[in-house]
């Protein structure tokens, strides 16, 4: 299993360009979420999706889109991108089952300019 | 509201020393914690949780961490360090509704000196 994937690794954007992350799973999982990492604030959730078709928002869901049309893919989708969405992004699944840990990919890199 | 503090930014440890980590908790309802551990330009990986029963829970790479209910604590312990432990590592909670949301710390970046 390649377990989570995410691309591209790293990826600069200019103020205003919109663009998607990609995020596949290979584990059958029905729950996948979106974080974004910033220094001193730790992870925070972006959108959540608890099986194809089901999508929610998290606590930071300003500015980014999601869908979910398989099991496999949870794409983030920003708009149009600002200085302010410059952060790391990981992408995460597990089980559906509240008492499974979640997988984490290795992370997209992105600086808005 | 869940939420999780990790009260120290960094934590320094020689190594071959016994190692502590803290995170307290504020739930409605029984916990769900969790501890994951980020090696530099990496993904968050697992390394143990509490769902119920025993209050020292063992995980990967020699870890363990001790729930205290009273305390509302879920600290993260080692007896011995090693170099290669050197990482971010952050607490999370369950956020109490029925997905499986994580509500994260702010980590902790444990130093382990020769």
């Amino acid at each position: 299993n390649a377990g989570v994937t995410q691309t591209p690794k790293f990826q600069v954007l200019k103020t205003g360009q919109s663009m998607t992350l990609q995020c596949a799973q290979d584990m059958n999982h029905e729950y996948m979420s979106w974080y974004r990492q910033d220094p001193g604030m730790g992870l925070r959730l972006i959108h959540y999706s608890v099986g194809a078709g089901i999508t929610d928002q998290g606590e930071v869901p300003n500015g980014y889109n999601v869908s979910r049309s398989t099991t496999e893919d949870f794409p983030l989708r920003l708009l149009s991108a600002a200085p302010s969405q410059t952060s790391v992004y990981f992408c995460a699944s597990s089980q559906r089952t509240t008492s499974y840990e979640q997988y984490f990919g290795p992370g997209t890199r992105l600086t808005v300019t | 509201a869940q939420s999780v503090a990790q009260p120290e930014d960094q934590v320094n440890v020689a190594e071959g020393n016994p190692l502590t980590v803290k995170c307290t908790y504020s739930v409605s309802g029984n916990p769900y914690l969790f501890w994951y551990v980020q090696y530099p330009n990496r993904g968050l990986q697992f390394l143990l949780k509490y769902i119920t029963g025993d209050n020292l829970v063992k995980g990967s790479y020699g870890f363990e961490a001790e729930f205290n209910k009273s305390q509302t604590s879920f600290h993260l312990k080692k007896p011995s360090a090693l170099g290669s432990d050197s990482a971010l590592y952050f607490c999370a909670v369950r956020d109490g509704s029925a997905t499986n949301k994580l509500i994260f710390g702010t980590g902790t970046l444990l130093a382990v000196q020769p």
